[in-house]
This record gives structure tokens, sequence and C-alpha cells, in this order.
């Protein structure tokens, strides 16, 4: 277990829908990174919030959006989705910026019919 | 922005053997260089990892060389067990954007 827990672990949507991922970080985490990992396109960085900030953004689409809360969890927001939106999502956390240790959650698993 | 490849994509090998996973990077500002194993139905878990003024790190079984110069990194896993069967990633890091390989499955035959 790596401390880092993500809600939902599934779900299933129809599209044209909104669904919120949520990451609670490890305990005395700052930084939360966001990813995607789909059958044909690998693991793929979305996004990184460090201490509610956002630091870095990868390949994430218009239609997807993230936040850290004053608490340090995070939410993932994904909106009019598409069939090819179906993916796992996975969320890590590290104690400080890049280049040190990311632990990542289980993931949520994210079907669009 | 920065190009991982990853190759094999699929490597089968007998217990007790080594395994070799090698990587290339496209951007000479990469710096961070992790290697994560994932296992089926769970989240990547980083084994080992190296920053770009490292040649070569190793953590028991495990080592990871870089060639800066040639842009390459590569994972070593001597005396596999089947507990190594997995999907290892290999990343680059750069500005806070983690950029990854398309992943290698290790079956290690008993």
């Amino acid at each position: 277990d790596s401390g880092v827990t993500q809600t939902p672990k599934h779900l299933i949507t129809a599209t044209g829908q909104r669904v919120t991922l949520r990451c609670s970080p490890r305990s005395g985490d700052l930084s939360v990174y966001w990813y995607q990992q789909s059958l044909d396109q690998g693991l793929q960085f979305l996004i990184q919030y460090y201490n509610g900030e956002e630091r870095a953004k990868g390949n994430i689409l218009e239609r997807f959006s993230a936040q850290q809360f004053p608490d340090l969890h995070s939410e993932l927001n994904l909106s009019s989705l598409e069939l090819g939106d179906s993916a796992l999502y996975f969320c890590a956390s590290s104690v400080r910026l890049a280049t040190n240790e990311q632990f990542f959650g289980p993931g949520t698993r994210l079907t669009v019919l | 922005g920065e190009n991982v490849e990853q190759h094999p994509s699929t490597l089968s090998v007998q217990e007790g053997d080594s395994a070799v996973i090698k990587c290339t990077y496209s951007d000479s500002a990469s710096n961070y260089f992790p290697w994560y194993k994932q296992e089926l139905g769970k989240g990547p878990q980083l084994i080992i990892d190296i920053r770009s003024n490292v040649g070569e790190k190793k953590d028991q079984r495990i080592a990871v060389t870089l060639n800066k110069t040639a842009k390459h990194f590569s994972l070593h896993i001597t005396e596999t067990q089947p507990e190594d069967s997995a999907v290892y990633f290999c990343a680059a890091e750069q500005i806070n954007k983690f950029y990854f390989g398309s992943g290698t499955k290790l079956n290690v035959k008993p």
C-alpha cells in the first residue's frame, strides 16, 4: 500500500457526461501528479500540483481540469466525455517537486459507454 | 517535448537469468530517470532511479546505467525470480514533467 488513495475504483458513465476523480496524497506529501494510462497511448502525464498551485502541465485536454485543495487532496474533472477517455487514471504524490520518489495510487478505471 | 522509447516490448527469461530493458530519450534537458514496476491491477511502483550526474546505480539485484552522451539508460535485473514478472516502465523527467516509455512486459519462467 503506497498510502495514496483514489476514489472511486471504478466508474462507468456515458458519453457527454462529466465525472470527478479524487486523490488523497500520502500524509506530508505536497505534490500531486495525475496520469492517464490507456492501452494505445501508455502512461501519459497530465498535470502536477504543488501545495495548491499548478506547477506543470502535460498532455491534458481542455475538457479536463484539476485542482488541489488546502488539505492537499486533489480532484481531476473530466467533462464532455468521449469513448476515447476510457482509461486508468492514476494519481501520484511526492514530498517535494519532481526528482523525488513518486508514490502511485491504485488508480480509477473509467469506462465511457 | 521529450520522446522516450523503450525496448523490448516483451521479454521472457528463465528464472535465474538476467534481464535488460533499454530506453532512449531525445532531450538533453531531461535530468531524472526513474524506473517503475507495475503489477496487474496496481499502480506503478518506483524500483530504482538515476539522476543525470550519475552513470550507474545499483540496489541489490537491480541496477540502472545512464549514458548521457548517447541519451540512453538501461535497467538490469540479475538472478530473476518469478515475482519479477510485471510490466516495467522507464521515464524521463524535465521541469516537473514526466515522459514514460511504452513499457516492457517481463515474464520470468520458473
